[in-house]
């Protein structure tokens, strides 16, 4: 159980286009989800946590009008990188936290987004 | 800034040895995490030991954590080739407070 989906696991793009990632959680309830961005050979960087029906909490120096993000249900959350420079291209990973164990974070398996 | 700190940041050793990280972390947690990551994909999760505990097992796996020197240490017996991976070590202050990922080890078994 506890199995998170992440679409598209792979996104090339030109520059000034909007992508949109999405991340499910397909046999359990989130009530919160996680957006992260990873570089390459380097830790998770938050970037900010959504929750259900609410507005995303965003991490310091995350620009808000930048990637937007969605959360409408308890099993979908989504990014949208708006108007993506080659800077935004990296590796981007939802996580989700169940209502019964909030401990435990469970992953997707990360979308690489390419910024041509 | 990335609380965690995990050591080595990278380890290469023989199918069969063990392998052997270290995590410290810089402020009161409830619960510390370990997880892995196979090149370009998500983390999966290894293994939670909370602050009250001393050491915990999971099949192959061995987890300590002193919290008096805020450390931890992940130890993988009988390593296999499938272990090559990143382990990030994450520690949180429980509840629905955010964890936070350490730099990582990044781990070679060469068969």
């Amino acid at each position: 159980g506890a199995v998170v989906s992440q679409h598209p696991s792979w996104v090339i793009c030109k520059s000034g286009t909007s992508v949109k990632i999405e991340c499910r959680s397909l046999d359990f309830q989130a009530t919160t989800m996680f957006w992260y961005r990873q570089f390459p050979k380097q830790s998770l960087m938050l970037m900010a946590t959504s929750n259900e029906g609410s507005k995303a909490t965003y991490e310091q120096g995350v620009e808000k009008d930048k990637f937007l993000i969605n959360h409408a249900s308890l099993t979908l959350s989504t990014l949208t990188v708006t108007s993506a420079h080659p800077e935004d291209s990296s590796f981007y990973i939802c996580s989700a936290r169940s209502q019964g164990f909030v401990d435990i974070q469970y992953f997707g398996a990360g979308t690489r987004l390419s910024v041509l | 800034s990335q609380q965690g700190e995990e050591d080595p940041q990278a380890l290469s050793i023989q199918e069969g040895e063990n392998a052997t990280m270290n995590c410290s972390y810089k402020t009161s947690i409830n619960n510390l995490q370990w997880y892995r990551q196979n090149s370009g994909r998500g983390l999966v999760h290894l293994i939670l030991i909370r602050s009250n505990e001393r050491e915990k097992h999971s099949g192959r796996l061995r987890v300590t954590l002193d919290t008096s020197k805020k450390s931890s240490s992940l130890l993988i017996t009988a390593s296999r080739a499938a272990d090559t991976a990143s382990y990030f070590c994450a520690s949180s202050p429980g509840g629905y407070q955010k964890v936070t990922f350490g730099i990582g080890t990044k781990l070679q078994v060469i068969p």
